[in-house]
């Protein structure tokens, strides 16, 4: 069965530190990979996205995520974190229903940001 | 253009009743999927409507269920609340063929069950 798994529940970094989140998948095809973020009380904001090609991919808000097939894993990375940035990240797989899809998420990686 | 739209954003309700959540799509936007999002937890999928039918479903029981109208929006009913039902109701709306694995979240709708 498809799964996602974010191992990191927390993770709390200083202001101007470098970011990395990690994610690790099972899934039999070429994934679908997504990373949303959610600040408290709203829903998921697409941060970016991975269907084909090149395996580095850019996103909104200076993020960027790199697919490695062999690791099975698409890890999210910034290379300067802002105060702004402290939110819950989603790493989520879609897995297609006829010619759309459904998303299989982890459960979260929460973090916080220090001043 | 707007986003998606959820009503009503918090709402208290009792073990035993019902409650119905509300979506509207972006524009243009028909294929609709609601997800409940446990505290501490991520989103899992409940079940998706395009063209008013209930393509797939979930690991949910049948007191979950919903419905899509011709202007695609969708409202999602659950019977009998259990406090387990506590959540964050998220709906997700994406355009059925060119962009369909691309989904906008709305803001949620969250359910208290005391």
């Amino acid at each position: 069965a498809q799964s996602v798994t974010q191992p990191d529940i927390h993770i709390t970094v200083s202001e101007g530190a470098s970011l990395e989140l990690r994610c690790n998948y099972s899934y039999g095809a070429t994934p679908y990979l997504f990373w949303y973020v959610q600040s408290p009380g709203q829903g998921l904001q697409l941060l970016l996205k991975y269907f084909s090609g090149d395996t580095l991919v850019q996103g909104i808000k200076g993020f960027e995520a790199e697919f490695k097939r062999s690791q099975s894993s698409f890890n999210l990375r910034k290379p300067t974190v802002h105060w702004s940035d402290a939110a819950e990240y989603f790493c989520a797989v879609g897995r297609p229903i006829s010619v759309t899809y459904k998303y299989i998420f982890g459960t979260g990686t929460r973090l916080k940001v220090l001043a | 253009d707007a986003g998606v739209t959820q009503s009503p954003t918090h709402l208290i309700k009792t073990r035993g009743q019902q409650v119905t959540l509300r979506c509207s799509p972006k524009s243009g936007h028909d294929t609709v999927s609601w997800y409940q999002q446990a505290l501490g937890q991520g989103p899992q999928f409940i079940f998706q409507y395009y063209e008013e039918e209930e393509r797939q479903r979930g690991n949910f029981p049948d007191r979950f269920s919903g419905h899509q109208f011709p202007n695609y929006s969708s409202e999602l009913n659950v019977n009998a609340l259990l406090l387990g039902d506590s959540a964050l109701y998220l709906c997700a709306c994406s355009l059925e063929g060119r962009g369909a694995n691309v989904q906008t979240f709305g803001a949620g709708s969250r359910l208290t069950v005391l």
